[in-house]
Order: C-alpha cells, then sequence, then structure tokens
C-alpha cells in the first residue's frame, strides 16, 4: 500500500533558523514520483519540487534543498535562513503510474511550518 | 500564462442543498482532478477527468460527481449536502507529458 507519512504536525522557528521537514513514503513500484508543496493561507498549493525513483541526486534551489535517499525512504525538504513568508502547510506526495496513463497521488497530513519574526 | 482557475472562491450553503464548482485548467491541460481537503481527512482524492473521461475515481460517495467539457473545464456537483462537506476544494490540472499537478486556489464551501 502506498503511504506518506509527515510526523510533524507542526514546527515554529525564529527568523534565520534553518528548519527541516521530514517525509517518508511506503511503495511497492519501483518508478515513482515525490513531491513538495506548499500551502500558504491562501489555499493554493503551490509546487515546489518533484523528484523521480531513479534520481538520487539532491538539490539546493536558493534557499530550499531536498534530500532524497531511497535507502530509507525519505525525501526531505530544508529551508535554510528561514523567513516570515515560509509560513505555510507543507505537503510531501507520492505518485504512482496508474492504469491508462493515469497517475495516483498520495499527500502526506503536511507540516504547518511558523516562522516567527 | 494563466494557472488553474477555479470559481466560486467561497460559497455557504444549507444541509440538503447542491453545489456546483468550476475548475478552468492551464491552457494546454487536458487531465482535471478534484480533492477535498479537511483539517480531519487531510487531502482526498476526488476523481480525474482526461478527454471527458472520468479515469480515476477516490472513495466519496455517489453524492459528489463530476464531469469535463470539450474545452477542458471541468466541473464537479455535490448534492444533498451535509454538515460534513464542508471543506476547501481543491482542482488541479496536469500538462499532457509528465504528471506534476498545479492547484488552483480552490473553493471554500461550508454547509449550514
Amino acid at each position: 500500500a502506498q503511504k506518506v507519512t509527515q510526523a510533524q504536525t507542526e514546527i515554529s522557528v525564529v527568523e534565520k533558523e534553518d528548519v527541516t521537514l521530514d517525509c517518508v513514503y511506503e511503495t511497492r513500484d519501483t518508478t515513482y514520483y515525490l513531491f513538495w508543496y506548499k500551502q500558504p493561507p491562501s489555499g493554493e498549493l503551490v509546487f515546489l519540487i518533484r523528484r523521480n525513483s531513479f534520481d538520487e541526486q539532491n538539490e539546493i534551489s536558493g534557499r530550499y534543498s531536498w534530500n532524497f535517499q531511497k535507502s530509507t525512504s525519505s525525501f526531505n525538504f530544508t529551508i535554510t535562513a528561514s523567513q516570515v513568508v515560509d509560513s505555510a502547510v507543507y505537503f510531501c506526495a507520492l505518485s504512482e503510474a496508474g492504469l491508462s496513463g493515469t497517475y495516483k497521488y498520495i499527500f502526506g497530513t503536511g507540516t504547518r511550518l511558523k516562522v516567527l519574526a | 500564462k494563466a494557472g488553474v482557475t477555479q470559481t466560486p472562491r467561497y460559497l455557504i450553503k444549507t444541509r440538503g442543498q447542491q453545489v456546483t464548482l468550476s475548475c478552468s485548467p492551464i491552457s494546454g491541460h487536458r487531465s482535471v482532478s478534484w480533492y477535498q481537503q479537511t483539517p480531519g481527512q487531510g487531502l482526498q482524492f476526488l476523481f480525474e477527468y482526461f478527454s471527458e473521461t472520468q479515469r480515476n475515481k477516490g472513495n466519496f460517495p455517489g453524492r459528489f460527481s463530476g464531469r469535463q467539457f470539450s474545452n477542458s473545464r471541468s466541473e464537479m456537483n455535490v448534492s444533498t449536502l451535509e454538515l460534513g462537506d464542508s471543506a476547501l476544494y481543491l482542482c488541479a490540472s496536469r500538462p499532457p507529458s509528465g504528471n506534476t499537478i498545479y492547484f488552483g486556489e480552490g473553493s471554500w464551501l461550508t454547509v449550514v
């Protein structure tokens, strides 16, 4: 069965601190995709990053970085030097190919990040 | 390039009524999916449409239905509303190649 676990319900940090959001997934497929989305109070889920199961290269994009480790089934997300604007709910998601070219997406329960000024 | 557009953004309905929500995908995207987000259940998949056909369906009662038009715009309908249907309903579209889905701002439904 597919599952995405975000054990951290809520994290509070002070501005300029680094923060890591954890994501652990379960899947039987060898081909799958992992995503992170950010949901500000407005409601829209904003796409941040996608990685496929064959690409374990970690990535840095500005203040964001992602650590994908298949050995531990984890896809963690780090914000360096956090800012108040980073305050949002962050969702990790897993996608597998379904029938007829469709994709199933399983979302974690989200981690609410509060960055305090 | 315009993003996914959902209307209405906010609405209040009474138990027993029905509601129709609309979604216009990103231009060129033909796959549209719908999600329900509640504090207790998180993000739950409702259904996916591609080329006017429902391709995938989540575990929701028959009161939840949807359709897609030839221009890829999609609507979802909830009949006989219950208090528990109060939620943020999110629409997402996917490009023809690739599997990243892009979300709209959602429709906040309150059932009283």
